[in-house]
């Protein structure tokens, strides 16, 4: 089964951007989806298929996959912004979903 | 709106067993696959199982092949976890989760939590 390394933790100034990183080895080749999770709530997706954000996504989440790592980057980074972030997908070869281990973004 | 309403969480003795439930509102429930994810305290989100639309298709995590059972009742649009067997390492918070083109989850309920202790 897939491995998906996430830094545990990530730190960024309001107003600048933030980048959290999602690392396997033929990631690139997969949809990749993110979710965002603020203490004591249920997760949100803010990504889907790699780059689509769903209804009710602020603009400023974008996502990218290239190679080996998939990116999550929050522009504009906001106090509320605040949360556990997990990428994840589907490994269609065994029919199971994988998540990675989660990165706290914290806002300096 | 989407509305997922997990409940039958509590505290149990390793050994037994737990059946959790999922009510679906908002979205017509009989077309969806749906998932159980679970996040142990202070832990990851980790996939349990999932289950086609019409219950025809069931998968699992290696971890609980065997322990655990999904399943659903279309014509009340409730969605079901049996879990037997319970261990310690089964404490967690346990979500119902709808499925999303079959890759990905785009709706979660607030959870139910399982403790398993003696």
């Amino acid at each position: 089964s897939y491995v998906l390394t996430q830094p545990p933790s990530v730190s960024v100034a309001p107003g600048k951007t933030a980048s959290v990183t999602c690392v396997e080895n033929y990631i690139g080749s997969r949809r990749v989806h993110w979710y965002q999770q603020k203490p004591g709530q249920a997760p949100v997706l803010v990504i889907y298929s790699n780059t689509d954000r769903p209804s009710g996504i602020p603009e400023r989440f974008s996502g990218s996959n290239y190679g080996n790592t998939a990116t999550l980057t929050i522009s504009r980074v906001e106090a509320g912004d605040e949360a556990d972030y997990y990428c994840q997908v589907w490994d269609s070869s065994r029919d199971l979903g994988v998540f990675g281990g989660g990165t706290k973004l914290t806002v300096l | 709106q989407v509305q997922l309403v997990e409940s039958g969480g509590g505290v149990v003795q390793p050994g037994r067993s737990l059946r959790l439930s999922c009510a679906a509102s908002g979205f017509t429930f009989r077309t969806y696959g749906m998932h159980w994810v679970r996040q142990a305290p202070a832990g990851g989100l980790e996939w349990m199982t999932f289950i086609s639309s019409d219950g025809s298709y069931k998968y699992y995590a290696d971890s609980v092949e065997g322990r655990f059972t999904i399943s659903r009742d279309n014509s009340k649009n409730e969605l079901f976890l049996q879990i037997n067997s319970l261990r310690p390492e089964d404490t967690a918070l346990y979500f119902c989760v709808r499925d999303r083109a079959g890759v990905s989850f785009d709706y979660w309920g607030q959870g139910t939590l399982v403790t398993v202790s003696s």
